[in-house]
């Protein structure tokens, strides 16, 4: 079967710097996303990889490595807007997304 | 980049009525668009895809009778719930590719369905 693990919860510090995992099993490979999503919002779209190594966009990173099924996201200069849920999700070989749970980030002052 | 609204935001409705959630791509057109079904601390579950001009594939365990899927353009999709439910409350959101690029999915705000 397909699957996509994140952490639940993650709690950090504002100014702070957080990593969130991600690993996946997918019926093929076509890109990871990262999406972020406010209370009661509908996801917006942060990151896509679909090659090895790190893509960095601001205060936002994100890494992929394809032979070991994993990524993350790096959070720099955490600020209490960043405060949601952060959703991983991989498109198989059929081009669908495969979401995970996604992980809320508490971000404390 | 690319926006897509639903309508409506938010909808309360009786049990056994039918509800209309409309999700439109403003500034593309959108040969494929996507339906998802969000409970409360759950991920986005993909209820069915929808292309211009065809028939909606439905993920396995939703029912197509039940959710009525119409993509009669190549800017607007509808999903229609019809004789709703309490188990039906759910956030509902459409997302939409160009088709030009696969890469990115451009999400509708959402709608928020409550059945008393």
């Amino acid at each position: 079967g397909q699957n996509i693990d994140q952490p639940t919860e993650m709690t950090a510090t504002e100014g702070a710097i957080v990593q969130i995992n991600c690993t996946y099993q997918t019926s093929g490979f076509n890109g990871l996303f990262w999406y972020q999503q406010h209370a009661g919002e509908a996801p917006t779209f942060l990151s896509y990889n679909v090659l090895d190594g790190l893509e960095e966009k601001g205060r936002f990173s994100s890494f992929l490595s394809r032979s070991k099924g994993y990524s993350y996201l790096l959070l720099k200069e955490l600020q209490m807007k960043d405060s949601a849920s952060y959703l991983c999700a991989v498109m198989d070989s059929n081009y669908q997304l495969i979401w995970g749970a996604g992980t809320k980030l508490i971000i404390k002052p | 980049g690319a926006v897509v609204s639903q309508h409506p935001s938010r909808v309360i409705c009786k049990s056994g009525t039918s509800v209309k959630i409309e999700c439109r791509s403003l500034d593309f057109q959108a040969t494929t668009m996507f339906w998802y079904r969000q409970f409360p601390k759950q991920s986005l579950m993909l209820m069915a895809t929808s292309n211009e001009g065809s028939k909606a594939t439905y993920e396995q365990g939703v029912e197509k009778d039940k959710f009525l899927i119409n993509h009669a353009s190549l800017t607007l999709s509808t999903l229609t719930v019809t004789s709703a439910h309490p188990e039906d409350s759910s956030f509902y959101i459409c997302s939409a590719c160009s088709g030009r690029d696969y890469n990115e999915q451009f999400f509708g705000p959402g709608t928020r369905l409550t059945v008393l």
